[in-house]
């Protein structure tokens, strides 16, 4: 089954405290994508990545890292989590990078304390 | 750069009741347009698109065509159920057409 896999789904952690959020597309896809959903803000862009080794700042790419190793995977890194990092997380993957169809994963919300 | 506009929810209906929601957007040329829902503890799906100029695209009862005089791309449901309710989100272009550009979405909530 074509899919796009987050992990963990859930996640509370404290203030300072290192995290990494995977993302897995089984879809042979170049282009991946983060981005968080606060309420009232929809959904903005973190970072994305057009192929492997090749990753650029979105909207919001402060308190963020990633990096595109492998094809497959876009891990998203939090070196040092903050209060308001707190939000629902989406990975997601397209065949190519620009204004084409997405396939996004389940999400992880992450509560930071 | 490119925007937007989706009305504010929630929508509430009754269930079988027409639905509209509208959404308008600016964007350079004509790209490809999107509707995306997501349902509730679920990311989003691909609910319908258009990829040019009065084409209008379909599924499960979903409508939405592709109005380059009005920069539109309204969504339309002859008859809602409650298994409908859920966050709707127009999906144009950002600037440059990086990526897509999602909104703040719309909710509705289909009663029985």
């Amino acid at each position: 089954e074509a899919q796009v896999t987050q992990n963990p789904r859930y996640l509370i952690t404290v203030t300072g405290k290192k995290l990494t959020v995977t993302c897995s597309q089984n879809m042979n896809h170049e282009y991946m994508s983060w981005y968080r959903q606060d309420p009232g803000l929809g959904l903005r862009q973190i970072y994305y990545s057009m192929n492997v080794e090749v990753t650029d700042k979105g909207d919001v790419p402060e308190g963020y890292k990633v990096s595109r190793k492998e094809k497959r995977n876009f891990p998203l890194i939090l070196e040092s989590p903050s209060p308001n990092q707190t939000s629902l997380y989406f990975c997601a993957s397209s065949p190519r990078q620009g204004a084409y169809e997405q396939y996004f994963g389940p999400g992880t919300r992450l509560t930071v304390t | 750069g490119n925007s937007v506009t989706q009305m504010e929810g929630p929508v509430t209906l009754s269930e079988e009741a027409f639905l509209t929601i509208n959404c308008t957007y600016t964007a350079t040329g004509y790209p490809s347009l999107f509707w995306y829902v997501q349902y509730p503890g679920e990311g989003l799906q691909l609910l319908l698109k258009a990829t040019k100029a009065d084409d209008k695209g379909s599924n499960k009862g979903f409508e939405a065509t592709y109005r380059k005089e009005t920069t539109s791309f309204h969504l339309e449901k002859g008859s809602v159920q409650v298994s409908d309710s859920a966050v709707y989100f127009c999906a144009p272009p950002s600037a440059g057409r990086r990526a897509l550009t999602f909104g703040s979405g719309t909710r509705l909530q289909v009663q029985p």
